[in-house]
């Protein structure tokens, strides 16, 4: 069965701090897709990144930087620096296989509280 | 930019009232999704529609029905609504495919008294 656990519930930093937030997926599919989401307090999530299985180069966008690594199934998340804005609810997902479905299986967030 | 839109962010029913919460985007996707969303559990599919009138069942459609009678249309029923469907709700959609990302509405927060 496929499942994604984001096993930090909550984590609070303080402004300027760096914090991963973890994801571990199971799959048995070879092909699959991964992502994340932010939510920030207004509610609407926002798509951050996509990650197919079959690239594992790590990627950076600005303070943002996530770790693939396929022999451990996980799909982290590092904020450097961290600020205020960045105070959200994280979500990890996984494409649902078999199948093209375009389903998504998603963990059960990160709460996210950076103190000024 | 892709534009998913709910017809409420906030409404309050009474038990055992019909209750109808809208969805429209603007970007041709084909696939519509609903959630619902409570604390510690995460995003929940209740159900998904990959075509006009068609429509599966999500991991949670007790309780539940929808309805797409035009693509950019998804509509979520609660027939008969109860105090534990009190929670977020999202709408969001995509492209086919296991590639797309999805993209989500602004949320609809329930509350049925």
């Amino acid at each position: 069965a496929q499942k994604v656990t984001q096993a930090q519930t909550e984590i609070s930093v303080v402004e300027k701090e760096d914090v991963t937030l973890d994801c571990v997926y199971e799959t048995r599919d070879t092909t699959y897709y991964l992502f994340w989401y932010k939510q920030p307090p207004s509610g609407e999530l926002v798509f951050l990144i996509r990650r197919n299985s079959f690239d594992e180069q790590n990627e950076i966008s600005g303070r943002y930087s996530w770790n693939f690594q396929k022999s451990t199934s996980s799909f982290n998340f590092t904020i450097t620096a961290s600020q205020v804005v960045d105070s959200a609810v994280y979500f990890c997902a996984l494409s649902e296989a078999p199948g093209n479905t375009g389903k998504l299986i998603f963990g059960q967030g990160t709460t996210l509280q950076v103190k000024p | 930019d892709v534009k998913v839109t709910q017809s409420s962010r906030y409404l309050v029913k009474r038990t055992g009232e019909k209750v109808f919460l809208e969805c429209v985007q603007d970007m041709d996707h084909e696939n519509m999704f609903w959630y619902r969303q409570d604390p510690g559990l995460g995003l929940r599919l209740i159900y998904f529609s990959y075509d006009v009138k068609m429509k599966e069942k999500g991991d949670i459609p007790e309780g539940y029905s929808v309805s797409r009678e035009k693509k950019e249309r998804f509509s979520l029923i609660l027939e008969s609504a109860s105090t534990n469907q009190t929670s977020m709700y999202l709408c969001a959609s995509s492209s086919s495919g296991s590639s797309y990302e999805q993209y989500f509405g602004p949320g609809t927060r329930l509350t049925v008294t």
